[in-house]
């Protein structure tokens, strides 16, 4: 089993539509939970991040946390174009990089 | 503030070749991040340096793959001899704390192995 699981989509919508993204996991000792977007051929970029469970929001971006479930989710609201990205969920039990994992992304189309 | 850069973009070589990748972090982040990006997954890392001491190199395939950051700023990664699978964008980032998660990227450097 994985130690993070993510479903690859692809997703499509049309523009306005609200969005959810999400992860499941295995190791209950993740603590540190990240979204990054990834433009094509680019890096990914940190969007969201979000410590132990509950909720964060960010403008259009809501980060939720349920760790009983070892589920994780990221809403976007009102979605645009510009939002047409591949998005990552990562997630790391202690404060060292070296223990980040990494879901295998979904792949997001916002049709205007 | 200048991001992360990487060279070369895009590299093509044949199995059994060599090939280097460069990296220079923002100026300022001591930890350093090479990560593998093979298509349709999430990226692994490869290796992650403190300053120019490594930190984690356990999934580092050593038979084939070094790194080095001299004077704890630029990085090279090599791969010696090439396989088919090592076909990937391979991601440099830096960091300027430990605290998990906040990296920052580079555009990558694309490999394809034939």
């Amino acid at each position: 089993q994985k130690e993070v699981e993510q479903d690859p989509g692809p997703l499509s919508v049309p523009e306005g539509a609200i969005v959810s993204l999400n992860c499941t996991y295995s190791n209950s000792a993740f603590q540190y939970f990240m979204w990054y977007r990834q433009y094509s051929r680019k890096g990914p970029e940190l969007l969201m991040y979000t410590y132990s469970s509950g909720n964060k929001e960010d403008g259009r971006f809501t980060a939720q946390v349920d760790k009983s479930s070892k589920y994780i989710s990221l809403f976007i609201r009102d979605s645009q174009p510009s939002d047409s990205a591949t998005y990552l969920c990562a997630m790391s039990a202690s404060t060292g990089a070296n223990n980040l994992f990494f879901g295998t992304g979904t792949r997001l189309t916002v049709i205007p | 503030e200048a991001g992360v850069a990487q060279s070369p973009r895009y590299k093509i070589i044949e199995k059994r070749q060599s090939v280097a990748f460069w990296c220079n972090p923002i100026s300022g982040h001591a930890t350093l991040y090479w990560y593998q990006q093979i298509l349709g997954q999430g990226p692994k890392l490869l290796i992650q340096f403190q300053n120019n001491g490594v930190v984690d190199d356990s999934q580092l395939p050593k038979d084939r793959f070094s790194a080095e950051r001299l004077k704890g700023v630029d990085s090279t990664l090599k791969i010696q001899p090439a396989k088919l699978e090592d076909s990937a964008v391979y991601l440099c980032a830096s960091s300027l704390s430990t605290v998990a998660g906040e990296l920052f990227f580079g555009e990558g450097s694309r490999l394809t192995v034939l």
